[in-house]
């Protein structure tokens, strides 16, 4: 199984629907992330949390919301969907890091078409 | 605010040497991190520098300079495996999450 198991990974929906995309992880981390990946933009950080009582918005956090149900569940919703928020979403997960390297482990991605 | 700059698109054959650059401006620095992401697949770390200098992982290396915001990764004895996009990323200041710059497409010929 993978460490990092996002669902679905694929989905297609219509504007106006709301949307959740679902991440949970066996690593044991404290740090969750969401990113959308658009050709030609990179990887955009939408959310992150590095524990369960810690929300932190990222560069594009406009129309996301986002609930740490536990340590290993990181879900991401879209209340009302958009086209322009047709994208690859990807979840990582990094440990909690005293010193070194913050090294993220990123899930297979979900991607989600909104017609 | 956070930018980081990389080229869109390199190309190199089979079995020669490609650097691929990156600068960058962010508000504190906690580390600079390369990864690679092949086509239709989630991106996988490479390297990690926090200190200047070169650090060095059998073909891939990872040179760091903090004072001039700038960095590249150094790709040896290229395979037609190493097609991919390579991303340049920092750690602003400690406790953030990691900014991503928009990727290099690297492709290699035979």
């Amino acid at each position: 199984d993978a460490d990092v198991t996002q669902t679905p990974r694929n989905r297609i929906t219509k504007t106006g629907k709301r949307i959740m995309l679902e991440c949970s992880q066996t690593k044991g981390h404290d740090r969750m992330y969401w990113y959308r990946q658009d050709p030609g933009l990179g990887l955009r950080l939408i959310y992150y949390s590095f524990d369960v009582k810690d929300i932190n918005k990222g560069e594009i956090s406009d129309g996301y919301s986002v609930s740490r149900q536990a340590q290993a569940k990181f879900s991401l919703s879209l209340e009302s969907a958009i086209p322009n928020q047709t994208a690859l979403y990807f979840c990582a997960t990094s440990p909690r890091a005293h010193s070194g390297a913050n090294v993220l482990t990123f899930g297979a991605g979900s991607r989600l078409t909104v017609l | 605010g956070q930018n980081i700059d990389q080229p869109t698109e390199m190309t190199a054959t089979e079995g020669a040497i490609v650097q691929i650059n990156c600068t960058y401006q962010t508000s504190g620095f906690n580390g600079l991190f390369w990864y690679q992401q092949h086509a239709g697949e989630a991106p996988t770390f490479l390297s990690y520098n926090v200190l200047d200098g070169l650090e060095e992982k059998g073909r891939f290396s990872s040179f760091l300079s903090r004072s001039k915001g700038y960095s590249y990764l150094l790709l040896k004895e290229l395979q037609m495996k190493d097609s991919a996009s390579y991303l340049c990323a920092v750690e602003g200041q400690a406790g953030t999450a990691l900014i991503f710059g928009k990727g290099t497409t690297l492709s290699v010929s035979s």
